[in-house]
């Protein structure tokens, strides 16, 4: 249990386009998703927390205009990279928080993104 | 100074020795702990997950969590080279669903 889904698992796109990334809990609810950005040999940072219904916090820094998330449901979340820059090209990986558990987060296999 | 401290490593360790893995943080308001496994180019994996003080098993791998020094510990046993990859610790206060994460110490088994 505890299935974590994102797609696409790669996406190339040009300057200025935007992206679209999913993330689904397979089989089970999440109140609260976590989108997180990865560079090459670091660890994990948070951009962004998504409650189900209600707008996502993010943190000091990222562009809430510029990476956009809806949370429209208790099993899916979304993360739209607009007007992709070179400089957004990242590891971009989600996480589900399962009600059940209350605490414990599970991770998607993450989303290459290369902005040409 | 970091709210938590892990040493990225590489650490390089033959096959079949015990391996283990620290992380020390400065913020006694933790009270979860976890250690997640990450291969390369894909999402960290939920290895341990702990409450408070004391330690944790799970086949090969033993969690140990001591909050009065501030320091947490991940031992895997008869390691395999499949066991190669980056280990990150992560910790969440007890209201506070935000996981306040390691560098990740990148592990290589030899075999």
């Amino acid at each position: 249990g505890a299935v974590v889904s994102q797609h696409p698992s790669w996406v190339i796109c040009k300057s200025g386009t935007s992206v679209k990334i999913e993330c689904r809990s397979l089989d089970f609810q999440a109140t609260t998703m976590f989108w997180y950005r990865q560079f090459p040999k670091q660890s994990l940072m948070l951009m962004a927390t998504s409650n189900e219904g209600s707008k996502a916090t993010y943190e000091q820094g990222v562009e809430k205009d510029k990476f956009l998330i809806n949370h429209a449901s208790l099993t899916l979340s979304t993360l739209t990279v607009t007007s992709a820059h070179p400089e957004d090209s990242s590891f971009y990986i989600c996480s589900a928080r399962d009600r059940r558990t209350y605490n414990e987060q599970f991770f998607g296999p993450g989303t290459r993104l290369t902005v040409l | 100074q970091k709210e938590v401290e892990q040493d990225p490593g590489p650490l390089s360790v033959p096959e079949g020795a015990i391996v283990s893995l620290n992380c020390t943080y400065s913020n006694s308001a933790f009270q979860y702990f976890m250690w997640y496994r990450q291969y390369s180019r894909k999402g960290p994996e939920l290895l341990m997950y702990t409450y408070s003080s004391g330690n944790k098993e799970d086949g090969r791998f033993t969690a140990q969590v001591d909050k009065s020094s501030k320091y947490i510990s991940l031992f895997i046993s008869d390691s395999q080279p499949s066991d190669s990859a980056t280990y990150l610790c992560a910790m969440q206060w007890d209201s506070n669903y935000q996981l306040i994460w390691g560098a990740g110490t990148k592990l290589i088994i030899k075999p």
